[in-house]
């Protein structure tokens, strides 16, 4: 899961296993939830994307559940390879106001490191 | 490429000079955003551009940092007397549209900044 702080969560699983990435978000007004992969020297790179009114959402070997109830996001990886090493960063974007404009900005978790070993 | 292109991908300067960061975003984005990212953080946000307004600048740290963008195009982020505090790797994203529709930001490999 998420923690707020200098030292990130770490996950180490093995090559073909699958992987379970938690974040946990505070702002109940947010309405649109992103998972990012960010390798070394690299800037984020978009996964996956899930709106509020969804609770799960798959792409190809990744899927993304929201639990609005507990304020929780996951993201899951099936088959888990070496490649997958990197950051993986959950974010999200806040409404505004009632009419659903949202702010512009995500807020970023710290991130969680995952490490496969072969 | 097609993607958010960012220059220069690394830059060293002395503290108290003035830098300018530079972001081309992905064709046909009208939105455009500014992070910051410190070793080992997460990414904290500076300013928010749709076309050439910012009607989000609530994250820009101080009266040192500013940004522009003009043509709907490329945006310019540039601090002033730089200080060490403001080492960090500095990231450009942009998304189709911002506000209401919800798009994915998609982000450059970011400009890293150090401060001697």
């Amino acid at each position: 899961g998420e923690s707020v702080g200098l030292h990130l969560p770490t996950l180490s699983v093995q090559e073909g296993d699958n992987s379970i990435i938690n974040c946990a978000y505070s702002n109940s007004a947010s309405d649109y939830f992103i998972w990012y992969k960010q390798e070394s020297g690299k800037g984020p790179q978009f996964i996956i994307d899930i709106r509020s009114n969804m609770d799960k959402r798959q792409g190809q070997r990744v899927t993304v559940l929201l639990n609005k109830t507990v304020k929780h996001l996951s993201l899951q990886i099936a088959a888990t390879q070496p490649g997958d090493s990197a950051v993986y960063f959950c974010a999200e974007n806040t409404r505004k106001d009632a009419g659903g404009t949202s702010y512009g900005k995500l807020t970023f978790g710290q991130g969680t490191i995952l490490t496969v070993h072969p | 490429g097609a993607g958010v292109s960012q220059s220069p991908s690394n830059k060293v300067t002395e503290k108290g000079k003035d830098v300018e960061l530079r972001c081309d975003p992905i064709s046909g984005h009208t939105a455009l955003y500014w992070y910051r990212q410190s070793l080992g953080q997460g990414l904290e946000f500076l300013i928010y551009f749709q076309g050439n307004s910012a009607p989000d600048k609530s994250g820009l740290p101080s009266d040192r940092f500013s940004a522009e963008r003009t043509g709907g195009s490329v945006s310019t982020l540039t601090i002033q007397r730089t200080q060490q505090e403001d080492s960090a790797v500095y990231l450009c994203a942009s998304s189709l549209v911002g506000g209401r529709s919800n798009q994915p930001q998609h982000f450059g490999d970011g400009t890293r900044l150090s401060i001697l």
